[in-house]
């Protein structure tokens, strides 16, 4: 079945990058996601990519696609103590059907 | 974007009693709503899919007569662990989605239920 795999820890720096990988084995994914989750809380949608996209931007958060090796990347510019949470990525083959979901990567960011 | 709530966020229950999870889509309707738990520090496992009006569609491994799951409305999923035992304890995760506007496939998740059954 379908899978999506990622590093499980990731430590930064304040005022850094960070890069979160993930790597995914569904060809027909359609949207590819990177949910952000704090402590005892839900998931918060941070963005999204199209298939048929390579790069989005919004604002500090960079997302990279590479569908012939079905890699996706998140960069969150000048990281804050505040972005410290777990991040997952997860795509969608089609509507209607669920999220496949990584481990996901703890981000930890010092002052 | 989209709200959704769970009740109760957090409820502590003996060992063989039932527990009742709520899921709300708030400001939208739900065609589908998906049920997740998420053991700490792991990723998020689908247990169901539910749609509106039809029996939920349960993962390999998920116990249907343990884990009721009943979306009567466009707006309401249910979760209900019967029976509940300490290995049920987890954190439950409901996430809505529309089918129609919504172009990005998007799901909207609610804030999650933490049940610990003593």
């Amino acid at each position: 079945g379908e899978d999506v795999e990622q590093s499980l820890f990731l430590s930064v720096r304040e005022g850094d990058s960070s890069v979160i990988n993930c790597t995914y084995t569904d060809s027909s994914s359609t949207y590819l996601y990177w949910y952000k989750q704090e402590p005892g809380a839900g998931l918060q949608l941070l963005t999204y990519i199209f298939s048929n996209m390579d790069m989005k931007q919004d604002q500090r958060l960079t997302v990279l696609l590479n569908k012939k090796d079905k890699h996706l990347s998140l960069r969150i510019a000048d990281t804050q103590t505040g972005d410290s949470a777990i991040y997952f990525c997860a795509e969608i083959a089609q509507a209607g059907t669920a999220l496949i979901f990584g481990k996901g990567t703890t981000l930890s960011v010092s002052s | 974007g989209a709200v959704v709530s769970q009740h109760p966020s957090w409820v502590i229950c003996k060992s063989g009693t039932s527990v009742k999870i709520e899921c709300r889509s708030l400001d939208f309707q739900a065609t589908t709503m998906f049920w997740y738990r998420q053991f700490p520090k792991q990723s998020l496992m689908l247990m169901a899919t539910s749609n509106e009006g039809s029996k939920a569609t349960y993962e390999q491994g998920v116990e249907k007569d343990k884990f009721l799951i009943n979306h009567a409305s466009l707006t309401l999923s249910t979760l209900t662990v019967t029976s509940a035992h300490p290995e049920d304890s987890s954190f439950y995760i409901c996430s809505a989605a529309s089918t129609s506007g919504n172009p990005y496939n998007e799901q909207f998740f609610g804030p999650g239920t933490r049940l610990t059954v003593l």
